[in-house]
């Protein structure tokens, strides 16, 4: 089974600083990776998608990268501000059964 | 807009009142699924759904059901709920073409409170 994990739970920057979240995953036969941004009492937004063929990622300010054989995935991303505080999960696909599974997230604070 | 609607957004009810959270999609999606959010534990999946009459069991679908008989309506039905059922709960949908490109878009939530 797809375990994906997120460390660390929580973190706190100040605004301008970089972001790297950390996702890791058992199994490295995924069929893509994404990442979701969560903001509180809304749904999750979707980020970015790499496909298990892909290396990385961008969208603007955000860069995610993929390294199945070590199972990891990294989001980056640049120049943090205050509108980027949320909580980011990542899920992995299981070839193309539609299922996902989901880290338990990052909860980002970026202090003005 | 495009855009998954979810039922109630918050309720609180008590052991073994039938209740059901209904989802509807406005964006023609054969695919539908539903997830519980726990604190420290992500998103599980429940049930979710292929096409019209397709339903299948996710990661935890124990006490929940589901139907799918139009395509732009999956209610989760919890016949008998127990407290350790309070959740977050999400549904969400996609196509189901090129779905290695297709991403899931969400419903706002619904947290739903067993007494």
């Amino acid at each position: 089974k797809q375990e994906v994990t997120q460390i660390p739970a929580a973190l706190s920057v100040p605004e301008g600083e970089n972001l790297v979240l950390n996702c890791s995953f058992t199994d490295s036969a995924i069929y893509n990776l994404q990442w979701f941004r969560q903001d509180p009492g809304k749904g999750l937004t979707s980020l970015l998608l790499i496909q298990s063929s892909q290396r990385e990622q961008t969208s603007g300010r955000l860069n995610a990268s993929l390294d199945k054989s070590s199972g990891r995935s990294t989001l980056y991303i640049a120049a943090s501000q205050p509108g980027d505080s949320a909580t980011y999960l990542c899920a992995a696909s299981h070839s193309n059964d539609y299922k996902l599974s989901f880290g338990a997230g990052t909860t980002v604070t970026v202090r003005a | 807009e495009a855009q998954v609607t979810q039922n109630p957004r918050y309720l609180i009810t008590v052991t073994g009142k039938k209740l059901t959270v209904t989802c509807s999609q406005n964006m023609n999606h054969e695919y539908m699924s539903w997830y519980r959010q726990d604190p420290g534990l992500g998103l599980r999946q429940i049930y979710y759904s292929m096409n019209v009459e397709v339903t299948d069991k996710g990661d935890v679908p124990e006490g929940y059901k589901v139907s799918r008989k139009e395509k732009r309506n999956f209610p989760l039905i919890l016949e008998s709920p127990s407290p350790n059922q309070t959740s977050l709960y999400f549904c969400a949908s996609r196509h189901l073409k090129d779905s290695g490109a297709n991403v899931l878009t969400f419903g706002a939530g619904s947290r739903l409170t067993v007494l």
